[in-house]
C-alpha cells in the first residue's frame, strides 16, 4: 500500500509570496491533517480535514488554508509568506479521523527568503 | 495549557546498552498517547498507541508503557539502526489533534 506522498519535496519562496502544498493520503484514509515542524517549536498542528470538511484547527494565522477534495487529497496555502514560515510541513492520513493513529508523509521542505 | 514533556533532549548509548526515554504530559481527558520515531529528512513514522494507564506495547527492540502522568520507551540491548529522534504525542478527548513533546533524539554508537 503506498503510503502519504507530499508534493513537491522543496520550495524556495520570497517574502509577500504565496505557496501551496499538495498532499495525497494512503488509499481509504479520509482524514488528513497538517502539522508545522521547526527547530524551535517541534510539531505543531495547523488542521484536519475530513470528507472535505475542516473539523480541527490550530493557532496559526489566517494566512494558512487548506482544503480537501472528495477523493481526500489536500492543499495546503500559505499566503503573504513570512520569514518565520520555514519549516518542514507535514501532512499525515488516518482511517477514520481519531480513531487510528496518524501516517505521515516526508513533508515539503519550504524555505522562504 | 495541555503540555508534553520529553526526556532527555539527547541520549547516546553503546550498542547493547539499554536504557528508557520519557514522556510526561499535563493534559485533561487523554484519549491516547503515541510514540513516533522520526530519521533525518523524513516524516515520523508511528510505532505505538498507548490507551490507558499501565498499558503496555512492544516491537521488537522497543517497549512502550504508560502511567496516569507519564510515558516509557524502553530500548532494549539497541542497535545503530535505532538512532533516530523518538517524538511522543497526545491526543485529547477534545479533539484530534496531537500535542507533540520536543523528542529524544538517540544516538547509537558500535
Amino acid at each position: 500500500k503506498a503510503g502519504v506522498t507530499q508534493t513537491p519535496r522543496y520550495l524556495i519562496k520570497t517574502r509577500g509570496q504565496q505557496v501551496t502544498l499538495s498532499c495525497s493520503p494512503i488509499s481509504g484514509h479520509r482524514s488528513v491533517s497538517w502539522y508545522q515542524q521547526t527547530p524551535g517549536q517541534g510539531l505543531q498542528f495547523l488542521f484536519e480535514y475530513f470528507s472535505e470538511t475542516q473539523r480541527n484547527k490550530g493557532n496559526f494565522p489566517g494566512r494558512f488554508s487548506g482544503r480537501q477534495f472528495s477523493n481526500s487529497r489536500s492543499e495546503m496555502n500559505v499566503s503573504t509568506l513570512e520569514l518565520g514560515d520555514s519549516a518542514l510541513y507535514l501532512c499525515a492520513s488516518s482511517s477514520a479521523g481519531g480513531e487510528s493513529p496518524l501516517h505521515f508523509g516526508n513533508g515539503t521542505r519550504l524555505t522562504v527568503t | 495549557e495541555d503540555q508534553v514533556t520529553q526526556s532527555p533532549e539527547a541520549l547516546r548509548l553503546q550498542e547493547g546498552e539499554s536504557s528508557s526515554l520519557n514522556c510526561s504530559y499535563t493534559v485533561s481527558g487523554l484519549r491516547g498517547l503515541f510514540w513516533y520515531r522520526q530519521d533525518p529528512g523524513k516524516g515520523p513514522e508511528f510505532l505505538f498507541t498507548l490507551y490507558s494507564a499501565g498499558e503496555e506495547k512492544e516491537k521488537e527492540r522497543l517497549k512502550a508503557t504508560l502511567t496516569k502522568k507519564e510515558s516509557f520507551l524502553h530500548i532494549t540491548a539497541p542497535k545503530p539502526e535505532d538512532s533516530a529522534t523518538y517524538l511522543c504525542a497526545v491526543e485529547m478527548a477534545r479533539g484530534n489533534k496531537l500535542t507533540f513533546g520536543t523528542g529524544t533524539q538517540l544516538k547509537v554508537e558500535l
